[in-house]
């Protein structure tokens, strides 16, 4: 079980909103560490979408946003596109364990 | 342009030793922690541990700690994972991964090495 929770799976229709959460505890997102968030399409190596908890890479389109609150962090998608189905992971820093630590992973489909 | 290049795909039987390898250019490495990257078949990502190539500073994750040996060379600028005595839950890709973000975050990942365990 990861430290970082995430929904398994989400789905929306094209053209939709959805968004992915990450929650974690007082010793990570709880703490103020930043969670940054990365997009995995089928047979790939992660890409980064969301670094710093709200800023994007160049190259990344603006219907990707992140967010943080509390212990807990958040990806939104506005628009849904068929090419944005992938697995989704967010990453962030563990102070108890002193290393970095993923999320489980959200796979989403676009129905 | 930044690139992490790994070794190839490999095919292993238990009990066997195993070294991969990440190659990056040379401003990607010595100024810049790498980190290694589990990904079984199917499952999420999992953090290995990370190296600072320029002091061999090395940290494990709990889990993976006594389990591989991560080391680099800093005048190839490569960085590498090993194992001395595979098991067949070795089964996965590995990822090796550039933190060039502030905040511990990832901004570049190798392409992956499969690595397959089986008798």
């Amino acid at each position: 079980q990861s430290v970082l929770t995430q929904p398994p799976s989400v789905s929306g229709a094209p053209g939709q909103t959805i968004t992915i959460s990450c929650t974690g505890s007082s010793s990570n997102i709880g703490a103020g560490y930043d969670v940054h968030w990365y997009q995995q399409l089928p047979g790939t190596a992660p890409k980064l979408l969301i670094y710093g908890n709200i800023s994007r890479p160049s190259g990344v389109p603006d219907r990707f946003s992140g967010s943080r609150s509390g212990t807990s962090a958040s990806l939104a998608i506005t628009g849904l596109q068929a090419e944005d189905e992938a697995d989704y992971y967010c990453l962030s820093y563990d102070s108890s364990l002193s290393g970095s630590i993923f999320g489980g992973g959200t796979k989403l489909t676009v129905l | 342009e930044v690139q992490l290049v790994q070794s190839g795909a490999e095919v292993k039987k238990p009990g066997e030793s195993l070294k991969i390898s990440c190659k990056g250019s040379g401003d990607t490495f010595n100024n810049y922690w790498i980190g290694w990257v589990r990904q079984m078949p199917g499952k999420g990502l999992e953090w290995m541990g990370i190296i600072y190539p320029g002091d061999s500073d090395t940290r494990y994750s709990p889990s993976f700690q006594g389990q591989v040996t991560i080391s680099a060379d800093k005048s190839i600028s490569t960085a590498y994972v090993q194992w001395s005595s595979l098991k067949a839950s070795d089964t996965a890709t590995y990822y090796c991964a550039r933190y060039g973000i502030q905040g511990w975050g990832i901004d570049h990942w190798g392409q992956g090495t499969p690595v397959t365990v089986s008798s």
